[in-house]
């Protein structure tokens, strides 16, 4: 079974700039999870979607945005970017909604944003 | 809110020595707890998980039972190698929603 899928592996942009992050989810699975892992800050929860719809959402100003698309594969955009914003981005995918209450989240190898 | 803290690193041991690494949560309800490994330069990876009071999750040698009583989801192994050396993280979630996170916990194996 392939797992989670995360496309750039890096991804170089300067301050002000837009970047995309791309996320597949294993096969089956509707929820998609991204998660922000910055240096000396721990792993903090940006986004959720299940079923093509944001679920819920972390303490992040609305440049962070995102979709899931009908194959419930997942974009994370943001926008006007920072020089905080470099982070390495995971994704997660799990069953959601349509698994029943299996929460189970399994992580893609994530994508190396550097601001500079 | 929902909270998870962990021991602070860098724990660093002798090939063979026993491990353990404190997890301890502040939750309503009855959460579900993890255990994810970070290998260097990877993504996370499952360890293990339980998802009720005395449920003991194991993995490649390490357990943590959910212990409701004391709030915590220690980490264990009776023999760690150099290979084991990573960045742990315990985590909690209710339902489907997010994982709440502890800060990390660096694991050095010496040889």
């Amino acid at each position: 079974e392939a797992g989670v899928t995360q496309s750039p592996t890096h991804l170089i942009k300067t301050r002000g700039q837009q970047a995309t992050l791309r996320c597949s989810p294993i096969s089956g699975h509707t929820s998609v999870y991204w998660y922000q892992q910055a240096l000396g800050l721990g792993l903090q929860f940006l986004l959720w979607y299940d079923e093509g719809e944001e679920r819920n959402r972390g303490n992040f100003p609305p440049r962070f945005s995102g979709r899931q698309f009908p194959n419930y594969s997942s974009e994370l955009n943001v926008n006007a970017l920072e020089l905080e914003d470099s982070a390495l981005y995971l994704c997660a995918s799990s069953h959601g909604t349509s698994g029943g209450n299996t929460d189970t989240q399994y992580f893609g190898p994530g994508t190396r944003l550097t601001v500079l | 809110g929902d909270s998870v803290t962990q021991m602070e690193g860098p724990v660093t041991l002798s090939e063979e020595a026993f491990l353990t690494i404190n997890c301890t949560y502040t939750a309503t309800g009855y959460p579900s707890l993890f255990w994810y490994v970070q290998y260097p330069g990877e993504g996370l990876q499952l360890l293990l998980k339980a998802t009720k009071a005395d449920d003991k999750g194991s993995n490649k040698g390490f357990e943590a039972t959910y212990r409701k009583e004391t709030t915590s989801f220690h980490l264990e192994k009776g023999s760690v190698q150099v290979s084991d050396s990573a960045v742990y993280f315990c985590a909690l979630s209710r339902e489907l929603d997010q994982l709440i996170w502890g800060a990390g916990t660096k694991l050095i194996i010496k040889p």
